[in-house]
């Protein structure tokens, strides 16, 4: 079946503007997770949606950072005003039910440059 | 709060020799423990874990890890690498009574022949 989908693929923006990342997880995942992943620094947890749950949002930089997740499914990221140290790979992971045991999904994740 | 370290950013081994990549974890509660593998130009994919039971666990591609409470660790381990091993290798920590993963810094392993 399809895997988690991440579009564009590549985003290149001027700095100052705002740029909206979207993740469309596996059909049925109910946890939906962004992280970002910077050279030489891993993956960042960014923020964590768990079906109606309240976000756990402790992982965003900065107020300019915020993310939806729509009818418990599609979910958008968007960074306003981008700076250049925003410049990542910004992943989205899916997984089935609530257990922490369950593996995460990736998708091949947003390569974000801001110029 | 958890964290991960891993110890070595980037480690060489040749080609038939031991992989050996180190992960420490800190966890206030009883962990549950991941390997990710990251391919070139690729997602990441889970290599194993360890929730509770047996200490000792297998992966994909003849890859295993020990979950040593007393050390609060779990490496990773290969007896023999291959070319296609190398790759990015991230240990991951979650709260068993919470879902958020977190990860470490990675390791970048390279083999040579």
């Amino acid at each position: 079946g399809a895997g988690v989908s991440q579009s564009p693929s590549n985003k290149v923006t001027e700095k100052g503007k705002d740029v909206e990342l979207r993740c469309d997880p596996i059909s049925g995942h109910t946890a939906l997770y962004w992280y970002r992943q910077s050279l030489g620094q891993g993956l960042e947890f960014l923020i964590y949606f768990q079906g109606n749950s309240a976000p756990d949002k402790s992982g965003l930089p900065s107020d300019r950072f915020s993310a939806e997740r729509t009818g418990g499914s599609v979910s958008t990221l968007t960074i306003q005003r981008t700076q250049q140290e925003d410049s990542a790979v910004y992943l989205c992971a899916s997984r089935s039910g609530g257990g922490s045991d369950s593996p995460l999904h990736f998708g091949n994740g947003t390569r974000l440059t801001v110029t | 709060a958890q964290s991960v370290t891993q110890l070595g950013s980037h480690v060489s081994v040749s080609e038939g020799a031991l992989v050996l990549l180190r992960c420490n974890y800190s966890s206030s509660v009883p962990p549950y423990l991941f390997w990710y593998v990251q391919y070139p130009n690729q997602g990441l994919q889970l290599l194993l874990k360890y929730t509770t039971g047996a200490t000792l666990v297998k992966g994909i591609n003849g890859f295993e890890a020990e979950f040593k409470k007393s050390e609060t660790s779990f490496h990773l381990t290969k007896p023999s690498a291959h070319m296609s091993d190398a790759a990015e290798y991230f240990c991951a920590v979650s709260d068993g009574g919470y879902n958020k993963l977190i990860f470490g810094a990675g390791t970048r392993l390279a083999v040579h022949p």
